[in-house]
């Protein structure tokens, strides 16, 4: 079974707009770790975050900001106020604390920004 | 700091060569991983190593091999390549078990096998 599932397969909005990134977990570790990684055009996976079970608190940081619900597994991304240099292709992932903390990606989701 | 470096970056093979994808990081990080990444797929687990002289297997193994005699150096053998080895391969490395999730990857390395 699928244990991270980001439903959207391509997302394309206009510049200046705000846009939220969907990622659906599944897990039955109560202790385990969730992840956005970003992979701009040149190709290279870029850590953006990292949340682990015990920590609800939704996080900013700038333009970012994570969205982490336990009630309904998920860990959503928004951009605010999108921008061409955030077109790229987003992938969450999952580690869970019960087997070896090995991350397990979702398929991505394409973002693409028009100008 | 160089990071996590893989060569090369790209190539060619025909059905049956083989071939050894290089990896080698300069951040003293134990664990290592070899990931390939195909088209609306995400990425795939294919071995990992916890450190120098230990590997395991991940989501899909068949048809590679990996050793890992030092900290920073973890190939990445393809014996008698096929086309569904066609794909974009990274390699990637963390710190520790608790911070495996905060990968550092490097560039990827395209394979095409015709």
């Amino acid at each position: 079974a699928q244990k991270v599932t980001q439903a959207q397969t391509e997302i394309s909005v206009v510049e200046k707009e705000d846009v939220t990134l969907d990622c659906v977990y599944e897990t039955r570790d109560t202790t385990y770790y969730l992840f956005w990684y970003k992979q701009p055009p040149s190709g290279e996976l870029v850590f953006l975050i990292r949340r682990n079970s015990f920590d609800e608190q939704n996080e900013i940081s700038g333009r970012y900001s994570w969205n982490f619900q336990k009630s309904t597994s998920s860990f959503n991304f928004t951009i605010t106020a999108s921008q061409v240099v955030d077109s790229a292709v987003y992938f969450c992932a999952l580690s869970e604390g019960g087997g070896s903390y090995i991350p397990t990606f979702g398929r991505g989701t394409s973002l693409i920004v028009h100008p | 700091n160089a990071g996590v470096t893989q060569t090369p970056k790209f190539r060619i093979l025909k059905i049956g060569q083989s071939m050894t994808l290089q990896c080698t990081q300069d951040m003293n990080h134990n664990y290592m991983y070899w990931y390939r990444q195909d088209p609306g797929m995400g990425l795939k687990l294919i071995y990992y190593s916890v450190g120098a002289g230990i590997t395991d297997k991940g989501e899909v193994p068949n048809g590679y091999n990996v050793s890992r005699s030092t900290t920073e150096d973890f190939p990445l053998r393809l014996e008698l390549a096929a086309p569904s080895q066609t794909s974009v391969y990274f390699c990637a490395s963390s710190y520790s078990r608790a911070e495996t999730g905060e990968l550092f990857f490097g560039e990827g390395s395209r394979l095409t096998v015709l």
